[in-house]
């Protein structure tokens, strides 16, 4: 499978604090994405990552990526209560189907 | 305002019962999707459709039953559900069918079956 799993499942910390997630996969991919879920809402797109590019950046997020060790990781700087929600990696490999992991919970505390 | 509006937010329905969601894209986009969301589980793609083609469908029990007819809207037609079909379903579009293509989700109808 394809899937990509995030790392941690849960994650706490303080306001201010930068925030880290991790995502693996097993196999070949042409991109890899991260979404947002915010609680009883739909998921935003955050950041697309092609397989040629090692690291991209949007704002306060930074997304690297490791095709070597078939790893992504998603860097939040400057964490605020606002980015209290789920994340998700989704890995793209052909056709039309995104495989989405089960998510990290991000729990910002003011 | 997402550009994606699903509705009803919230469903309760019977066993026996038939019910259809809605979904409404205004982004312009060709290719719309339903995924289903359960707890503690990846979300999972349940069908695509490209130009109003169906290109997918993930082995989705027939008591689900998707129609596309036009680019901008889509629905997910229930009918006879389990329990186990409770969950968050959620649309998305794309610009393009590929999984290159960044999708954009509406806020999902919550199901619930008794």
């Amino acid at each position: 499978s394809q899937q990509g799993e995030e790392d941690p499942q849960a994650l706490s910390i303080q306001e201010g604090e930068n925030a880290t997630m991790n995502c693996s996969y097993k196999t070949s991919i042409n991109n890899l994405q991260w979404y947002r879920q915010n609680s009883g809402r739909g998921l935003v797109h955050l950041i697309l990552i092609r397989s040629n590019e090692r690291e991209k950046h949007s704002g306060r997020l930074r997304v690297t990526l490791d095709t070597s060790k078939k790893s992504s990781s998603l860097l939040i700087t400057a964490s605020r209560a606002a980015d209290t929600a789920s994340y998700f990696c989704a890995t793209g490999a052909g056709s039309y189907q995104l495989t989405f992991g089960k998510g990290t919970k991000l729990s910002v505390i003011p | 305002e997402t550009g994606v509006t699903q509705t009803p937010r919230h469903l309760v329905m019977g066993m026996t019962n038939k019910k259809s969601l809605k979904c409404e894209q205004h982004l312009g986009h060709n290719a719309m999707y339903w995924y289903k969301q359960s707890a503690k589980k990846p979300l999972e793609l349940m069908f695509v459709y490209n130009f109003k083609e169906q290109t997918e469908n993930n082995s989705v029990p027939s008591r689900f039953s998707p129609e596309c007819p036009n680019s901008s809207h889509l629905f997910l037609h229930l009918h006879t559900l389990q329990p186990e079909d409770s969950a968050l379903y959620l649309c998305a579009s794309s610009r393009g069918g590929g999984q290159d293509q960044p999708q954009h989700f509406g806020d999902g109808t919550r199901l619930s079956i008794l």
